[in-house]
């Protein structure tokens, strides 16, 4: 069974940092682009980033690029994110979630999510 | 970027009725198109892929349609369990891929 789970959400102030990590199993990891996509209490969804199976490519949403840093590390079957700077409008439950396939970015498989709040 | 716009907002109909949710794109994004489910409390999930290819395990009353701008997704039946936000997504011009708003059908 395919799964992702998130960790590492939680309460920060603004302009604090925060590292988030979605931990996969039941397909293999290294195949696959993975993405983070954000939903903001009672909100729709924002996709902001994206990781390639290798590396190679990343992409950023305008609204986090330069303060948020996706990674991962295929041998740990694991998707990381990096926040810094964060500001009250990144208030979000933050979800992974898997490329259907290379050339499609469709995403097939989600996380519960990890709720992030940004607050003094 | 490419702006998705979902309508109605609300659809409200009552169980073993057909719904039907639109969704309009800013600019043509062929049949690079995606539709979603997201139930209270939980993640979304893939229903609708290249416009009209239905996910795994997804039951054969969800049906899309369409390609260019003007997408439609149609709940033949509507069961119980289908009560939900729905949003419609693009990957023809990414980056960003961009969702729309959300369709909310609620029990009438």
């Amino acid at each position: 069974e395919v799964q992702m789970v998130e960790s590492g959400g939680g309460l920060v102030q603004p302009g604090g940092s925060l590292r988030l990590s979605c931990a996969a199993s039941g397909f293999t990891f290294s195949a696959y682009g993975m993405n983070w996509v954000r939903q903001s209490p009672g909100k729709g969804l924002e996709w902001f980033s994206y990781i390639g199976s290798t590396t190679s490519t990343i992409y950023y949403a305008n609204s986090v690029k330069g303060r948020f840093t996706i990674s991962r590390d295929n041998a740990k079957d694991s998707l990381y994110l990096q926040m810094n700077s964060l500001r009250d409008e990144d208030t979000a439950v933050y979800y992974c979630a898997r490329s259907l396939s290379i050339a499609a970015n469709y995403l097939d498989s989600w996380g519960q999510g990890t709720l992030v709040t940004v607050s003094s | 970027e490419i702006v998705l716009t979902q309508s109605p907002a609300t659809l409200s109909l009552s169980p073993g009725e057909r719904a039907t949710l639109s969704c309009r794109a800013s600019q043509s994004v062929s049949s690079y198109f995606a539709w979603y489910q997201q139930k209270p409390g939980q993640a979304p999930r893939l229903l609708i892929y290249d416009a009209s290819n239905r996910a795994t395990g997804i039951p054969a009353r969800f049906s899309g349609s369409g390609s260019g701008t003007d997408f439609t997704l149609t709940i033949s039946s509507l069961e119980p369990e289908d009560f939900a936000v729905y949003y419609c997504q693009q990957r023809s011009s990414w980056p960003p891929l961009t969702f729309g708003g959300g369709t909310k059908v609620e029990i009438k």
